[in-house]
């Protein structure tokens, strides 16, 4: 299996502008998580889906951060407009629906707002 | 809610010393407890786990114990190498269906030859 797959690996942006985020779960996971690390703040979980569907979001932290599951196979983290703010390495993760499974993390998408 | 509290970091250590990282968690339920390392640009990967009280979760030489009366998971390895430098998270999952996984702040050990 080729693991959680995100890109781009590393994304610079100028405030202001649309930023996506993209993730590739492994097969036949059915929870999918987005996680953003900073330094200051560790690891935050910002939104999970369940079978496609969002099940928490309060960890999103405006109405600039949104996050879609069109499919078991794809999904994304958009954030409109970005800010220097958002500057972080943004991690997707998946599992499977069952007691004690742990969760698998892609390498991340840097993300870099001047 | 659901806490983790680990030791802060940095750790720093010389090769074939012995490594203990404390970990304590507040849970409402009987949680299943992990360990994930970080290595330098990567995701988080799992690198033990303990699903009830008195399991021992071990994998490449690190071993924790799942401790209900003291409510910890502390992570020991005997020996460390260079190659274990990297940031260590514990973390919990509660019981019940939707995995939601709680993680401490991470604590960063460094190696040295």
């Amino acid at each position: 299996d080729a693991g959680v797959i995100q890109s781009p690996r590393h994304e610079v942006t100028e405030m202001g502008q649309e930023v996506t985020l993209r993730c590739k779960p492994i097969s036949g996971h059915d929870y999918l998580f987005w996680y953003r690390q900073t330094m200051m703040r560790g690891l935050e979980l910002l939104i999970y889906f369940n079978n496609n569907v969002p099940i928490d979001d309060s960890g999103m932290p405006e109405d600039r951060f949104s996050a879609k599951m069109p499919n078991a196979s794809f999904s994304t983290l958009k954030i409109q407009p970005s800010e220097p703010r958002d500057s972080a390495v943004y991690f997707c993760a998946s599992s499977f629906n069952r007691d004690n499974s742990p969760l698998h993390f892609g390498n991340g998408t840097r993300l870099t707002v001047t | 809610g659901d806490s983790v509290t680990q030791m802060e970091g940095p750790v720093t250590l010389s090769e074939e010393a012995f490594l203990t990282i404390n970990c304590t968690y507040t849970a409402t339920g009987y949680p299943s407890l992990f360990w994930y390392v970080q290595y330098p640009g990567e995701g988080l990967q799992l690198l033990l786990k303990a699903t009830k009280a008195d399991d021992k979760g071990s994998n490449k030489g690190f071993e924790a114990t799942y401790r209900k009366e003291t409510t910890s998971f502390h992570l020991e390895k005997g020996s460390v190498q260079v190659s274990d430098s990297a940031v260590y998270f514990c973390a919990l999952s509660e019981p019940g269906g939707y995995q939601k996984v709680t993680f401490g702040t991470g604590t960063k050990l460094q190696v040295i030859p």
